[in-house]
């Protein structure tokens, strides 16, 4: 099993619609979680942190439950321009390299 | 400021031989990282450097070999190139200890091993 896992989709939905991406991992000692997006043929940037409380930026919401272990990315009123994949990326706080990358999830939107 | 530049960005090899890939920041970053991304792998950790004259292995370091002689350089080796080594190879910095631990990547090396 993975360390972090994603659904690679692809989610293929029309401009406007809501689409939600999940990400669940193993390690409880995981620390820090992100959402990395990545455009086709490109390096991955960070998009947003996800912190306990939640937090939102413009049309994206992130959400993490350190109960059941999983984190969520709601993007709201999709534009064309959110066509990308998605990387769920967690830090754990046990020894040695701490980055661990899901395997993201890729999206469409369509006119 | 350039960022993270990767080089070169594109090349092909045949199996056996060798080439290095270089990354360069200008961010005075601390920690660098070679990672390699294949479908449906996702980005796997090759290896990786917490300063300048440290490196470590990562979850996929065999067949590779890296230095970090200089703080604002990290070499990618690969001694004797093999097809399972054709990927796409993206050198990463990161600034420990500041609150969004965000990684910064370079544009990628696509490598192609015949």
């Amino acid at each position: 099993r993975k360390e972090v896992e994603q659904d690679p989709g692809p989610f293929n939905v029309p401009e406007g619609a809501t689409v939600a991406f999940n990400c669940t991992y193993s390690n409880s000692a995981s620390q820090s979680f992100f959402w990395y997006r990545q455009d086709c043929r490109k390096e991955p940037k960070l998009l947003m942190s996800v912190y306990s409380s939640g937090n939102e930026d413009g049309r994206f919401t992130a959400q993490l439950n350190r109960a059941s272990q999983y984190i969520s990315l709601l993007i709201r009123d999709s534009k064309l321009s959110d066509s990308a994949t998605y990387l769920c990326v967690v830090n754990r706080n046990t020894g040695g390299f701490k980055t661990i990358f899901g395997a993201g999830t890729r999206l469409f939107v369509k006119a | 400021n350039a960022g993270v530049t990767q080089t070169p960005k594109f090349r092909v090899l045949k199996t056996g031989q060798s080439m290095t890939l270089l990354c360069a920041q200008d961010m005075n970053h601390e920690y660098m990282y070679w990672y390699r991304q294949d479908p449906g792998m996702g980005l796997r950790l090759i290896h990786y450097s917490v300063g300048e004259g440290t490196t470590a292995k990562g979850e996929v370091p065999d067949g590779y070999n890296v230095s970090r002689l200089k703080k604002q350089n990290f070499l990618l080796g690969l001694e004797s190139a093999a097809p399972s080594q054709t990927s796409v190879y993206f050198c990463a910095t990161e600034a420990p200890g500041l609150a969004e631990e965000t990684q910064y990547f370079g544009p990628g090396t696509r490598l192609l091993v015949l």
